[in-house]
C-alpha cells in the first residue's frame, strides 16, 4: 500500500522560507510526477508545481519566482521550498503523486501539513 | 492558464436523491486529463474520476463522470449519508494543473 508522509515547520514569520519533505513509502518512486498541492483556509486546491524522478521541474507561473521543489531518490524522497512567505501563503499544504505513464489524476496524497504565516 | 469553472456552488440535497455537478472548462481540455476528486472536512482530497469517466480503484458506482472539450459532469445517482463533502474537477493537459472553485453538497 503506497503512502505519502510529509513534515515540516508548521510557523514561519514573514519572509522566511517554508520547508517541507516528503517520502514516498511502500511503492514505485519513477514514472510519477510529485506534485505540491495548497489549499488556503476554507478555499480551493492550488497546484504549485511537480517534479519526476530524473529531476524534471514544472512550476505555478504565479509562484515560479519563489519555489524550488527537489528530489532524493536514494530516500524516496522530494521536497518543497517557498521562499519569502507572507500571510497569503498560509494554507495546508499537501503532496500527492501523479502517473506519467497512465491518465489517472492524483491517486495518492500526503496528510497534509498546516503551515501558518504570521509575525 | 485554463480555468474551470464549477457549478452549482452549493447544492443542497436529501439522501437518496441525484446529484448533478459541473466543470467548465474555459478552453477545451483532452477529456484524458479531467478527475474529480471528493474532500471532507479535515481530510485530504480522494481521487473519485480520472479520465473524465473512469472510476478510480475502490469508488462505487454510483459516481459517474462524462463530458469532453469544455463540459464535464460529476453524476451521484443516489446519495449515500458519506457522499455529502466538497468535490473538485482538476485538468493535467495543460500547465499549470487547475482545479475547479469546489462545489459543497450538504444535506437539505
Amino acid at each position: 500500500q503506497v503512502q505519502l508522509q510529509q513534515w515540516g515547520a508548521g510557523l514561519l514569520k514573514p519572509s522566511e522560507t517554508l520547508s517541507l519533505t516528503c517520502a514516498v513509502y511502500g511503492g514505485p518512486f519513477t514514472n510519477y510526477y510529485w506534485t505540491w498541492i495548497r489549499q488556503p483556509p476554507g478555499k480551493g486546491l492550488e497546484w504549485i508545481g511537480e517534479i519526476t524522478h530524473s529531476g524534471r521541474t514544472n512550476y505555478n507561473p504565479s509562484l515560479k519566482s519563489r519555489v524550488t521543489i527537489s528530489v532524493d531518490t536514494s530516500k524516496s524522497q522530494f521536497s518543497l521550498k517557498l521562499s519569502s512567505v507572507t500571510a497569503a501563503d498560509t494554507a495546508v499544504y499537501y503532496c500527492a503523486r501523479e502517473s506519467v505513464i497512465w491518465d489517472e489524476g492524483f491517486d495518492k496524497w500526503g496528510q497534509g501539513t498546516t503551515v501558518t504565516v504570521s509575525s | 492558464e485554463i480555468v474551470l469553472t464549477q457549478s452549482p456552488g452549493t447544492l443542497s440535497l436529501s439522501p437518496g436523491e441525484r446529484a448533478t455537478l459541473s466543470c467548465r472548462a474555459s478552453q477545451s481540455v483532452d477529456s484524458n486529463y479531467v478527475a474529480w476528486y471528493q474532500q471532507k472536512p479535515g481530510q485530504a482530497p480522494g481521487l473519485l474520476i480520472h479520465g473524465a469517466s473512469s472510476r478510480a480503484t475502490g469508488i462505487p458506482d454510483r459516481f459517474s463522470g462524462s463530458g469532453s472539450g469544455t463540459d464535464f459532469t460529476l453524476t451521484i445517482s443516489r446519495l449515500e449519508p458519506e457522499d455529502f463533502a466538497v468535490y473538485y474537477c482538476q485538468q493535467s493537459g495543460s500547465s499549470p494543473k487547475t482545479f475547479g472553485q469546489g462545489t459543497k453538497v450538504e444535506i437539505k
